[in-house]
Formats: structure tokens, C-alpha cells, sequence
């Protein structure tokens, strides 16, 4: 059973910040929040992951608010490499994934 | 290489026929999980190692899906009388984290892509 809930698809330009926000309305008190993203014909790559609050590095920012009910998982000035399909999990022993949410940047 | 490192990368099978794919996870990572993925669909879990054990293997579909990690380092993943169904991505990935695995990044190969004809 999926433990998340995110967007099929989203569309933005180049140039843009994107933001995608993820619910995990059953959050566990020990559960992180991590963001994969996966390129055609490529295995899922790990993007950042978080617990509460901010966190931020060289790609990416993820907010969590305080009831840890949602993240929203935030790329700043995307380009067309962008373009992926971006993966929310939250902290299981077996990490379980999801559909993911496909991102197409339009030039 | 420093990578996961997944063979073969692309396997085509009768239907029927027995495969065996091979996974070379991090050296010195000690977690490893094998993953299904259909066309358009996420990877679903299949099973999951620590060192030589295996912990869970509530994911494989079937009996006719085998899995082992006989040293603690490489992994394969059988497959036996190969069915139409089966056909897909099949991704390993390994951690270095012990125990609580959420808390570590899965570092992944870039699968092998099987088609049962």
C-alpha cells in the first residue's frame, strides 16, 4: 500500500523554480523523507533527504513543515535535463516507491 | 568501477527458459535490495539483504523468483520458467547504512532489462 501521494505529471519552463509537494498523511515518528529522481534507462538517483524543517545542497531544497503531514521538494532555475521523474518515499525498511511524479521542462 | 554494476544489461528469454541476473553492489555496502520496474510504473520492491542474510523477500512474485547473497557482496537474482509477465527492469541497489536503511541513500545500478518472448 502506497505511503505517499504526489502528482502524476507537472510541466514547467526552463529557467523556473519547480516545486513539488508530496502528502504522507501517516508519517511515522522515525521516518525520514527522501527524493530520488530517475532519468530514462537509468536506475533512480538519490536527490536529498530530510526529517523536519529545511534542508538544503548543491540541488535541491526540501521543506517539511512541523506536522511532517506533506514536503515539498524544491529545484531551483530547472533546465530541459531536468526533465525526469521524481520519486517522494518515506522511511521504510523495504522503501517502497510509487508512480512518481513525471516532470517534462519546456524550453 | 565505483558504481553499482548490474549484467547482463539487456536479456531476451524464450518463454520457459530459466535466467539469472547479476548484481555487483559498493564495495563494503552492506545492504542490498533488488527492485522490479514495468514500463511507466515505479520499482516495486522485490527483496532485501543484509550482508549474506535475507531479511525480506516478501516482494518476489512467485516461487519461480530466487534470490542470494551467498559472501556478502554480489547478488543474483533467478528467475525460473521465465514468463511474459516477467518481463521488465530488474534494478539492484545497495547502502552502506546497517540496519535502519531509511536513513541512507540506496546507491542504484542501472538495471537489467529483461523481455520474455
Amino acid at each position: 500500500l502506497a505511503k505517499t501521494t504526489q502528482p502524476i505529471s507537472m510541466d514547467s519552463y526552463e529557467g523556473q523554480e519547480v516545486n513539488i509537494t508530496c502528502s504522507h498523511n501517516n508519517i511515522a515518528t522515525n521516518d525520514y523523507i527522501t527524493w530520488y529522481q530517475q532519468f530514462p534507462s537509468q536506475g533512480p538517483r538519490f536527490i536529498i533527504q530530510g526529517y523536519k524543517t529545511k534542508v538544503t545542497n548543491e540541488v535541491a531544497s526540501l521543506f517539511i513543515p512541523a506536522d511532517r503531514k506533506s514536503s515539498t521538494l524544491s529545484l531551483p532555475r530547472v533546465s530541459l535535463s531536468d526533465t525526469a521523474v521524481y520519486y517522494c518515499l518515506v522511511g521504510d525498511d523495504k522503501i517502497i516507491f510509487g508512480k512518481g511524479t513525471r516532470l517534462h521542462i519546456l524550453p | 568501477g565505483a558504481g553499482v554494476s548490474q549484467s547482463p544489461r539487456y536479456k531476451v528469454a524464450k518463454r520457459g527458459q530459466d535466467v539469472a541476473l547479476r548484481c555487483d553492489p559498493i564495495s563494503g555496502h552492506v545492504s542490498l535490495f533488488w527492485y522490479q520496474q514495468a514500463l511507466g510504473q515505479g520499482p516495486e520492491f522485490l527483496t532485501y539483504f543484509q550482508n549474506e542474510a535475507q531479511l525480506d523477500k516478501s516482494g518476489l512474485p512467485s516461487d519461480r523468483f530466487f534470490a542470494e547473497r551467498p559472501e556478502g557482496s554480489v547478488s543474483t537474482l533467478k528467475i525460473q520458467r521465465t514468463q511474459q509477465e516477467d518481463s521488465a527492469v530488474y534494478l539492484c541497489a545497495s547502502s552502506l547504512v546497517y540496519g535502519r536503511v531509511y536513513t541512507g541513500e540506496l546507491f542504484f545500478g542501472e538495471g537489467s532489462r529483461l523481455t520474455v518472448l
